[in-house]
Formats: structure tokens, C-alpha cells, sequence
């Protein structure tokens, strides 16, 4: 049982470019959810999904999209990424009832 | 949604119970509150959830004070792996049960 799979697990990313965070989980779970957590700090949720098809901003949304196309998968989206956006990335699943929240390894993203 | 306050750093010696305090005073009735730990940078781990009661599992025992306003996490054998950040967490049950973390406490195990 693999859990939250997250790729990669380390970037470098140049100024203005994009790329997508991928995370996948074998639970069934129909919650999941991306996290940043900057040097120091706790962490931050930036989007959620209850579902396939359902998404939602969380607390630091501005510079990223999602998409939820299956159960599975919650990709990630940086489309022109910028200094700020450094950080360590989480993603996190749980069921409907809250049980099994689940943390991946997390994605370490720099920006030059 | 509910926030937490916790002490920004404890100690703790080696062996001997780890008390950490929580207050999360404006928490609702519907909602949990959960512990997790994060060593280094590694992703958050789940302790311990409870909503009214007193709860206990093989790593911890969660106490939850009547009116709901504070607990704490007790971890009753403090090692020296038990370093880490542990964040206090009011679970709202709506908008998909998200977790909003806070700051949490830096415990610190010492020999």
C-alpha cells in the first residue's frame, strides 16, 4: 500500500517557467489537498478537492491551478513560476469522515 | 475556522512525560481536534484525533478540557525521536475537512 506518491521529489525551476506536481494516492480517498511550507513556517493550504471534478481555493491559491480528473490523481500546476513560490509542497488525502489523513513526502521546489 | 494557539518551543527530558498545551477557545461543536508531528521536513504524521472526550493510542492520550476550550497532547514516555514540531489543529467538517495548521511547538527531547 503506497499511500500519497509524490513526484518529483526535488526541482529547479528558472524564472517564467512551468511545470506540474504530481501526486497520486491508492487509498480511494475522496478528499486531497496541496500544502507549500516555506523555511520555518507551518503550512499552508493552497487548493482542495472533495472530489472528481471539484476543486477548491484554499489559503494560498494565487500562482497555481489544479484539476481533479479521477479519483487518484490531483496535479499541481505552476505556469510561470517566480522566487516566491519556493517552498516545500504537500500533498495530503483523507475519506469523507476524516480518517486516514495522509501526508505525501512532499515535492522540494527552488526558483532561480 | 477555529484557531489554535500553542507555546512556540517546550523541552522535555528523556523518559519523562511530554505535556503540550493547546487553546483553541472559538472551536464549534461539530469540530475535532487533531495532533499531528513533522520531523525535519518530512511530511506531517498523524498522533492522535479527539472531539469530546478523552482519547488514547499507542503513541499519545489526548485530554480535552469540558468546555472544549484547551487540551493537551501527552506523550508519556518522551524519547529522543519525539523531537519535532507538533501542531494543534481544530478539523473544520465542512469544505472538505481541511486542515489549517498553525505555527505549532517545537518540542525538544533532551538526553
Amino acid at each position: 500500500n503506497a499511500g500519497v506518491t509524490q513526484t518529483p521529489k526535488f526541482r529547479i525551476l528558472k524564472i517564467g517557467q512551468s511545470m506540474t506536481l504530481q501526486c497520486t494516492q491508492d487509498m480511494n480517498h475522496n478528499y486531497m489537498y496541496w500544502y507549500r511550507q516555506d523555511p520555518g513556517m507551518g503550512l499552508k493550504l493552497i487548493y482542495y478537492s472533495v472530489g472528481a471534478g471539484i476543486t477548491d481555493k484554499g489559503e494560498v491559491p494565487n500562482g497555481y491551478n489544479v484539476s481533479r480528473s479521477t479519483t487518484e490523481d490531483f496535479p499541481l500546476r505552476l505556469e510561470l513560476a517566480a522566487p516566491s513560490q519556493t517552498s516545500v509542497y504537500f500533498c495530503a488525502s483523507s475519506d469523507t469522515q476524516g480518517r486516514g489523513y495522509t501526508f505525501g513526502s512532499g515535492t522540494r521546489l527552488t526558483v532561480v | 475556522d477555529a484557531k489554535t494557539t500553542q507555546p512556540p518551543s517546550m523541552d522535555c527530558a528523556e523518559g519523562r512525560a511530554a505535556n503540550l498545551p493547546c487553546n483553541h477557545s472559538t472551536i464549534s461543536g461539530n469540530e475535532y481536534v487533531y495532533w499531528y508531528r513533522q520531523i525535519h521536513s518530512q511530511g506531517p504524521q498523524y498522533i492522535i484525533h479527539g472531539l469530546k472526550n478523552n482519547e488514547t493510542n499507542e503513541m499519545a492520550s489526548l485530554i480535552i478540557t469540558e468546555d472544549r476550550k484547551s487540551s493537551t497532547l501527552i506523550l508519556p514516555h518522551a524519547t529522543l525521536r519525539d523531537t519535532a514540531v507538533y501542531y494543534c489543529i481544530v478539523r473544520v467538517t465542512n469544505q472538505g475537512g481541511k486542515l489549517i495548521f498553525g505555527q505549532g511547538t517545537e518540542l525538544s527531547v533532551k538526553p
